[in-house]
C-alpha cells in the first residue's frame, strides 16, 4: 500500500465548477500536510498547508481528518488556470527527517 | 533569481555513462533534498543534507548514486554507469530547518535525464 494515495483523475470540469480532491495517508504519525500544485513539466509549488482546524485561501479550502487519515482540497469557481496536477503531501516526523512523501497526484482539467 | 537553481536542465546520455547534476539552493537554507520523479508519479525522496552532512539516504539510492554538499551550499548528485531505469526528472529542494521546525520546501526546476 502506498503511503499517500490519491485518485489520479483526470477530473474534467467546466469553468466555474466546484471540485474536490481527497487523499489518504497510511502513517498515523504524520504531522504536517500540504497540497502542492504541479504544472506540466514544471516543479511542484506549494499551494497550501493543511491545518487540523481546516484552512481557506481564497477559492481553495483544505481539510484534515486525522481519525480517518484523509486530507481534502476543495476548489470553488474553477478557472482555466487551475488546470494542473495536485499533489497531496505528508511529512511524518517519526522518521526523523523532514523529507516529504508525495502522492501520485490528481490531474485537473478545467474546460471553457 | 534567488530561487533554487539546477543545472543542467536536460541531459541525454548513453547507458553506462556517468552523469553529474548540480543544485544551488536558496541561500541560507540549511536543508537540501534530492527527489526523483517519473511520469505519472509524485516525487520520491532520495537523500537530504543538513548543512554539509548527509543525514539520510533512501533505499532508492543505489550504490551507483552519490550526493555531496561539500561546503553546505550547492550540492551535486552523481549517477555512475547509468541505466535506462534512471531516466527521470531529478528535483532538488531546499528549506530552512530551525530547532526542529521545518518550513516550506522550495523546488528547483529539475534536471530531466534521458538514458538511451
Amino acid at each position: 500500500r502506498k503511503e499517500v494515495e490519491q485518485d489520479p483523475g483526470p477530473f474534467n470540469v467546466p469553468e466555474g465548477a466546484t471540485v474536490a480532491f481527497n487523499c489518504t495517508y497510511s502513517n498515523s504519525a504524520s504531522q504536517s500536510f500540504f497540497w502542492y500544485r504541479q504544472d506540466c513539466r514544471k516543479e511542484p509549488k506549494l499551494l497550501m498547508s493543511v491545518y487540523s482546524s481546516g484552512n481557506e485561501d481564497g477559492r481553495f479550502t483544505a481539510q484534515l481528518n486525522r481519525a480517518s487519515q484523509y486530507i481534502s482540497l476543495l476548489i470553488r469557481d474553477s478557472k482555466l488556470s487551475d488546470s494542473a496536477t495536485y499533489l497531496c503531501v505528508v511529512n511524518a516526523l517519526d522518521t526523523g527527517r523532514r523529507a516529504l512523501t508525495f502522492g501520485s497526484g490528481t490531474r485537473l482539467q478545467v474546460q471553457p | 533569481d534567488t530561487g533554487v537553481s539546477q543545472d543542467p536542465r536536460h541531459k541525454i546520455t548513453k547507458r553506462g555513462q556517468n552523469v553529474t547534476f548540480r543544485c544551488d539552493p536558496i541561500s541560507e537554507h540549511n536543508r537540501l533534498y534530492w527527489y526523483r520523479q517519473t511520469l505519472g508519479q509524485g516525487p520520491e525522496f532520495l537523500t537530504y543534507f543538513q548543512n554539509e552532512a548527509q543525514l539520510e539516504k533512501s533505499r532508492l539510492l543505489s550504490d551507483r548514486f552519490s550526493a555531496e554538499r561539500p561546503k553546505g551550499s550547492f550540492s551535486t548528485l552523481e549517477i555512475q554507469r547509468t541505466e535506462q531505469g534512471d531516466s527521470a526528472m531529478y528535483l532538488c529542494a531546499s528549506s530552512v530547518d530551525l530547532a526542529g521546525i521545518s518550513y516550506e520546501q522550495y523546488f528547483g526546476p529539475g534536471t530531466r535525464l534521458t538514458v538511451t
